[in-house]
């Protein structure tokens, strides 16, 4: 069973970089052609995709965040990472880690993470 | 960018009743990138159905997507007090990906 886990800060500071890495367990990152993405969910909001990585390295982002974010993937530790960049209150928001790129059959369980000063 | 339109924003229903979910796309979705989604309180998002009507692995068969081109419909045929939830709909197409804004089933 393909398990995923968010690890990050649950503060960041305005202007500062947001940064989290999702740990896959129950299977390799890169076996089965998959892609790995992150999503996320403003607080009683609807749902946000944020972008998506191939275990080559291949990734594709949200036009209106890709200014912003990177996604990264270390295969080696079967990880794999966003970071989003500048951030403000606006980027408050659950963020999920998920198996997929156009249907996402698992998540983690999500990381609240506030941006305030 | 595709916008999903999703009604109605709450169904008040009981136990037992048939419950269908709407999503309207702005423009044409392959079906093959049409998915719905199931979200309780606290939890992340759970795949009930893909490609427009096929239930993901262990999705009981009360549930079932149906439609093409801009209208989508996700169909609980009768139900259960574990169903009473948010439901999403998802579209993949030309390298964007949306999400419709959520029915929510609530208890009547």
């Amino acid at each position: 069973q393909v398990q995923l886990q968010e690890s990050g800060p649950g503060l960041v500071k305005p202007s500062q970089t947001l940064s989290f890495t999702c740990t896959v367990s129950g299977g390799s990152i890169s076996s089965g052609g998959y892609f790995w993405s992150w999503i996320r969910q403003h607080p009683g909001k609807g749902l946000e995709w944020i972008g998506y990585i191939h275990y080559s390295g291949g990734a594709d982002y949200n036009p209106s965040l890709k200014s912003r974010v990177t996604i990264s993937v270390d295969t080696s530790k079967n990880q794999f990472s966003l970071k989003l960049r500048s951030v403000t209150a606006a980027d408050t928001a659950v963020y999920y880690c998920a198996r997929g790129n156009y249907v996402f059959d698992y998540w983690g369980q999500g990381t609240l993470v506030s941006v305030s000063s | 960018e595709i916008v999903l339109t999703q009604s109605p924003g709450t169904l008040s229903l009981s136990p037992g009743e048939r419950a269908t979910l709407s999503c309207r796309a702005s423009q044409s979705v392959s079906s093959s990138y049409l998915a719905w989604y199931q979200q309780k309180p606290g939890q992340a998002p759970r795949l009930l159905i893909y490609g427009a009507s096929s239930r993901a692995t262990g999705i009981p068969d009360r549930f079932s997507g149906s439609g093409s081109g801009t209208d989508f419909t996700l169909t609980i045929s009768r139900l259960e007090p574990e169903d009473f939830a948010v439901y999403y709909c998802q579209q993949f197409g030309s390298s964007q990906l949306t999400f419709g804004g959520g029915t929510k089933v609530e208890i009547k």
